[in-house]
């Protein structure tokens, strides 16, 4: 099984250019959410979607995207970079929503220039 | 504002040794207390959960202990190795909440 499968693993991007953080999960979990992780900060969730067709915002929103056409795959965007966003991403899904084992990806090293 | 607080930042252990790290939080809706573990270049992975019905949980060599009423709960890791060599999270949620609130880390290096 592969699990959550983020891609790409490592990005470099120009202040003011866009991308897209891919997230795919094979678990058929409903509940999938986008982190960022900081030095000193944990980690804090950006978005988050309980299903197909539905997404909210999480902590710290700004500056970020999402969508969730299918229950496998949640795209995160980076409308347009900002120095502050360099982090390391961590997407996760898990079956549902609070009490339940939360599985993550393996991370996305973003750096803005 | 950091809704679980975490300590120590660090910590290096010798191995055999008893490795712990605390926790404290100010949400009384909190229910849900889990423990992940992160190695370098890897996601958090979940290590061990408890609910506020109990006070100690013990998986092998970690144990969670709470404490209700002082909102505090703790990671202890007993007979500590290398390979526990890794950062640790704590967070809290609730039932049905859509957000894992996660203290700021523990990294945790243990010394042959």
């Amino acid at each position: 099984n592969a699990g959550v499968t983020q891609t790409p693993k490592f990005q470099v991007l120009k202040t003011g250019q866009s991308m897209t953080l891919q997230c795919a999960q094979d678990m058929n979990h409903e509940y999938m959410s986008w982190y960022r992780q900081d030095p000193g900060m944990g980690l804090r969730l950006i978005h988050y979607s309980v299903g197909a067709g539905i997404t909210d915002q999480g902590e710290v929103p700004n500056g970020y995207n999402v969508s969730r056409s299918t229950t496998e795959d949640f795209p995160l965007r980076l409308l347009s970079a900002a120095p502050s966003q360099t982090s390391v991403y961590f997407c996760a899904s898990s079956y549902g929503q609070g009490w339940t084992e939360a599985f993550f990806g393996q991370g996305t090293r973003l750096t803005v220039v | 504002q950091q809704q679980v607080k975490q300590s120590p930042q660090s910590l290096i252990v010798q191995k055999g040794g008893i490795s712990i790290i605390n926790c404290a939080y100010e949400n009384t809706a909190f229910d849900y207390f889990p423990w992940y573990q992160q190695f370098p270049g890897k996601g958090p992975a979940l290590l061990i959960a408890i609910r506020p019905d109990v006070s100690e949980k013990k998986e092998g060599r970690f144990t969670i202990s709470f404490n209700k009423s002082a909102k505090q709960f703790s990671l202890h890791i007993m007979d500590s190795q290398p390979g526990d060599s890794a950062t640790y999270f704590c967070a809290a949620s609730r039932r049905g909440a859509n957000n894992l609130f996660f203290g700021t880390g523990t990294r945790l290096t243990v010394i042959p």
